[in-house]
């Protein structure tokens, strides 16, 4: 089975640019998570999706970010406009129904210029 | 609310020597709890899960947990470290589907 997908695995823009990042979670899972990673903040949870649906968005740290799951199949991540300081690596995720854990991406590595 | 800690950002052993990471963390209900391992430049894996069955849990790569209710802690061991087990682990917990809360990371280095 293939796991949870990210594209880009890299991405470099400059700033102001928008930036959108995109996720296919593992067939059949109903969660779908958005985290980012720096060496500063470790791994913090942006935005998490069950069913579609925003359940919690209170991890998305201002109004440049927006995050979007039209179908069980696909989310995105859009960042506009990007700034130095979002450069991080974004993780997608996903869970089963009535699953705990969690089953990560390979992450996606943004820098903004 | 759920907090986890992991004591000590770095951890360094020498190759066969005992591994041991520590994690504490702090449920007001009865948690689950999860310890993730990330090898550079790739995503988190599961290593094992606590989910109320057995308290001593085994997991991928001959890691090991034991989850003690008295000490609110799920410590990592695994008895003899190997150099394919340099990576970063992570401890997290939550107490229903969905949200997980995640420890800081401990960096385990491993010396030849």
């Amino acid at each position: 089975d293939a796991g949870v997908i990210q594209s880009p695995r890299h991405e470099v823009t400059e700033m102001g640019q928008e930036v959108t990042l995109r996720c296919k979670p593992i067939s059949g899972h109903d969660y779908l998570f958005w985290y980012r990673q720096t060496m500063m903040r470790g791994l913090e949870l942006l935005i998490y999706f069950n069913n579609n649906v925003p359940i919690d968005d209170s991890g998305m740290p201002e109004d440049r970010f927006s995050a979007k799951m039209p179908n069980a199949s696909f989310s995105t991540l859009k960042i506009q406009p990007s700034e130095p300081r979002d450069s991080a690596v974004y993780f997608c995720a996903s869970s089963p129904p009535r699953g705990n854990e969690q089953f990560f991406g390979p992450g996606t590595r943004l820098t903004v210029l | 609310a759920q907090s986890v800690t992991q004591l000590g950002s770095h951890v360094s052993v020498s190759e066969g020597a005992l591994v041991l990471l520590r994690c504490n963390y702090s449920s007001s209900v009865p948690p689950y709890l999860f310890w993730y391992v990330q090898y550079p430049n790739q995503g988190l894996q599961l290593l094992l899960k606590y989910t109320s069955a057995a308290t001593l849990v085994k997991g991928i790569n001959g890691f090991e947990a034991e989850f003690k209710k008295s000490e609110t802690s799920f410590h990592l061991t695994k008895p003899s470290a190997h150099m394919s087990d340099a990576a970063e682990y992570f401890c997290a917990v939550t107490t229903r589907v969905g949200k997980l809360i995640f420890g800081q990371g401990t960096e385990l280095s491993v010396k030849p």
